[in-house]
Order: structure tokens, then C-alpha cells, then sequence
């Protein structure tokens, strides 16, 4: 069972918004940051968000993070064709003692 | 310009050893904790090992540790993953990564392991 869940996929046509979730427990997401990550196919991950909201430079403001408990999300709104990647949340876990992804989002644009 | 680059991906076959390395430009590893991940083809994600500024502090994934150990040379500006006892659960393209806010801020292009008889 993956310690980080995120739903499969997701989709929506351009323009739209999409909110990929994230759910953990009280030893990652209940008590550390999260992070989001964007994989273009075959290119290496591109950090989006840090610190649960925080966009780096560069960063769209269409894009932003959000958390609450032991879940967080992250939405794409206006969605645009370059959208379409792989999407990935991460947090320390205390438990594990180590950094935990979550199994990760197809975005699809329609 | 920050820029990663590892080296030292092969074939090997299960149970040998393989030695990843990172040449950073751009900045000082010793400024910063490094990362290395890895992705097996068609998955997702996953930390491996992590090293402090001074190099004093690393950690593992639980996968890896008592395999594998992360390290850095710092008048190289090099990182490291010396890789032992390598099964073919360990088949990735392995990210040498910086820590900046992230905690994965600045990613290499990646290198192939495959462990395969």
C-alpha cells in the first residue's frame, strides 16, 4: 500500500481547472511540508511548488498548492496543452525516516 | 547556471557493484544537501539517499541502506552513490538533485542503471 495516494489520472479540456489530491497520514503530510513536481515525458522533474504553496520563480500563478490535515492539493487552472506531464507530490516521513513521492498523476488535456 | 551531470550507468549483473558520480557546475555542493533519486522505466518516483553540507549526515531509503552510500568530494564538486549487492529491483535511470527550498530544486538528465544476467 503506497504511503503517498494520488489518483491515476486526471483530465479536463483547455481552459478548464484540475486538482490532483494527495492524501498521506500524520507521520508525512500531518506534520512536514509538500512539495509538487512535473515530469514531462522523458525530461527530469521540474519543481512546481515547495513548502505547500510556495511557487519558485518561473512558476505560473495559475498553478498553486494548498494542504489541510494529512491531504494536500495541487490545481492547474487554465489549463493548457504543455500541462500534459506527469505530476508528483512529495514529504519527509517521519515514520520511515525519509522522503516519500506520491504514486503520482496523468494530466491529460483534452 | 546550476547544471547536474551523472555518469556511470551500465549493465551489470545481480549481486555486482557500480559506482554513480554527479559533476555539479553553477554552485558549491558543500553549500547544499543532495539528493539522489531514481525512476524504474514506466514508474514513479523514489528517494534513495540524501547528504548534508559537510557530508557528516546521509541517509537512506530502507530499499537501499547497507547497499548503497552516498557521498561527495567537495574540491571535485562531485557527488556520489557507490552501489553494491545491486538487484534487478534497482533497474532505474538514477537523478542526481539539489536541495534548495524543494527539496528537490535542480535535477540532472539522469543515468541508467540496469542490473540484468
Amino acid at each position: 500500500q503506497a504511503v503517498l495516494t494520488q489518483p491515476p489520472s486526471a483530465s479536463g479540456t483547455p481552459g478548464q481547472r484540475v486538482t490532483i489530491s494527495c492524501s498521506g497520514s500524520d507521520s508525512n503530510i500531518g506534520r512536514d511540508y509538500v512539495s509538487w513536481y512535473q515530469q514531462l515525458p522523458g525530461a527530469a522533474p521540474k519543481l512546481l511548488i515547495y513548502k505547500n504553496n510556495q511557487r519558485p520563480s518561473g512558476v505560473p500563478d495559475r498553478l498553486s498548492g494548498s494542504k489541510s490535515g494529512t491531504s494536500a492539493s495541487l490545481a492547474i487552472s487554465g489549463l493548457r496543452s504543455e500541462d500534459e506531464a506527469d505530476y508528483y507530490c512529495v514529504v519527509w516521513d517521519d515514520r520511515l525516516s525519509g522522503y516519500v513521492f506520491g504514486t503520482g498523476t496523468k494530466v491529460t488535456v483534452l | 547556471e546550476v547544471q547536474l551531470v551523472e555518469s556511470g550507468g551500465d549493465l551489470v549483473q545481480p549481486g555486482g557493484s557500480l559506482r554513480l558520480s554527479c559533476a555539479a557546475s553553477g554552485f558549491t555542493i558543500g553549500n547544499y544537501w543532495m539528493h539522489w533519486v531514481r525512476q524504474a522505466p514506466g514508474k514513479g518516483l523514489v528517494w534513495v539517499s540524501r547528504i548534508n553540507l559537510d557530508g557528516s549526515v546521509t541517509t537512506h531509503a530502507g530499499s537501499v541502506k547497507g547497499r548503497f552510500t552516498i557521498s561527495r568530494d567537495k574540491p571535485r564538486n562531485t557527488l556520489y552513490l557507490q552501489m553494491n549487492s545491486l538487484r534487478a529491483e534497482d533497474t532505474a535511470v538514477y537523478f542526481c538533485v539539489r536541495d534548495f527550498t524543494g527539496p528537490f530544486d535542480d535535477w540532472g538528465q539522469g543515468t541508467l542503471v540496469t542490473v540484468s544476467s
